[in-house]
């Protein structure tokens, strides 16, 4: 119940285009949900987080949906450039628990 | 401002000995929490202290433990070292509790 699931492993996509990673959960108490960038030697940055009460906030070229019926939020990151090729981590945290719980992470490459 | 500085940031271990890792946080961050990111995963939550005393634990064994001192800095020990802790070792401090947490750039430990 802890886990939170993130797909795809990687994902190409080209210089312009739409960049979608997803992410489910099953514990319903989380109430927390920040995306993270990380690059090669670097620790995570968060990026956008979001809390169940929004169904969607955008932050720049950052989209965070949230779906609490689905239980599963997504990041959409619009018109994707080459410094956006990282690797991104969703997380999931609850009120008075003192741990994000990260998902498995997905390289994101995009190709000028 | 000065983030959250990590040290040393590279180490080499031979299996058996112990090793410390050091963290400084943001300046009046009071909570310091510590993950594991083993490579090609998400990060994975070992402890969090927040004024000094221990508010959280994860997963992993008595081997590892941790303190946080009274300037909010914190050590990170595990003993009897074994091939796999090798990972990236990852601090993150925050003002109070878990949300907007800032990540270190790590400590590279290799365990050989």
């Amino acid at each position: 119940q802890q886990q939170v699931k993130q797909s795809p492993q990687s994902l190409i996509v080209q210089k312009g285009g739409i960049s979608i990673i997803n992410c489910a959960y099953e514990n319903t108490a989380f109430d927390y949900f920040p995306w993270y960038q990380q690059f090669p030697g670097k620790g995570p940055a968060l990026l956008i987080a979001i809390r169940p009460d929004v169904s969607e906030k955008k932050e720049g070229r950052f989209t965070i949906s949230f779906n609490k019926s689905a239980k599963q939020f997504s990041l959409h990151i619009m018109d994707s450039q080459p410094g956006d090729s990282a690797t991104y981590f969703c997380a999931a945290s609850y009120q008075g628990a003192q741990k994000l719980v990260f998902g498995q992470g997905t390289r994101l490459t995009i190709n000028p | 401002d000065a983030g959250v500085t990590q040290s040393p940031t590279h180490l080499i271990k031979t299996r058996g000995q112990h090793v410390t890792l050091r963290c400084s946080p943001i300046s009046g961050h009071k909570s310091v929490s510590w993950y594991q990111q083993v490579l090609g995963q998400g990060p994975q939550f070992i402890f969090q202290y927040y004024e000094k005393e221990e508010r959280g634990r994860g997963n992993f064994p008595d081997r590892f433990s941790a303190r946080q001192f009274p300037n909010y800095s914190s050590e990170l020990n595990v003993n009897a070292l074994l091939l796999g802790d090798s990972a990236l070792y990852l601090c993150a401090s925050s003002p109070d509790r878990v949300t907007g947490y800032t990540f270190g750039s790590g400590t590279r430990l290799t365990v050989v």
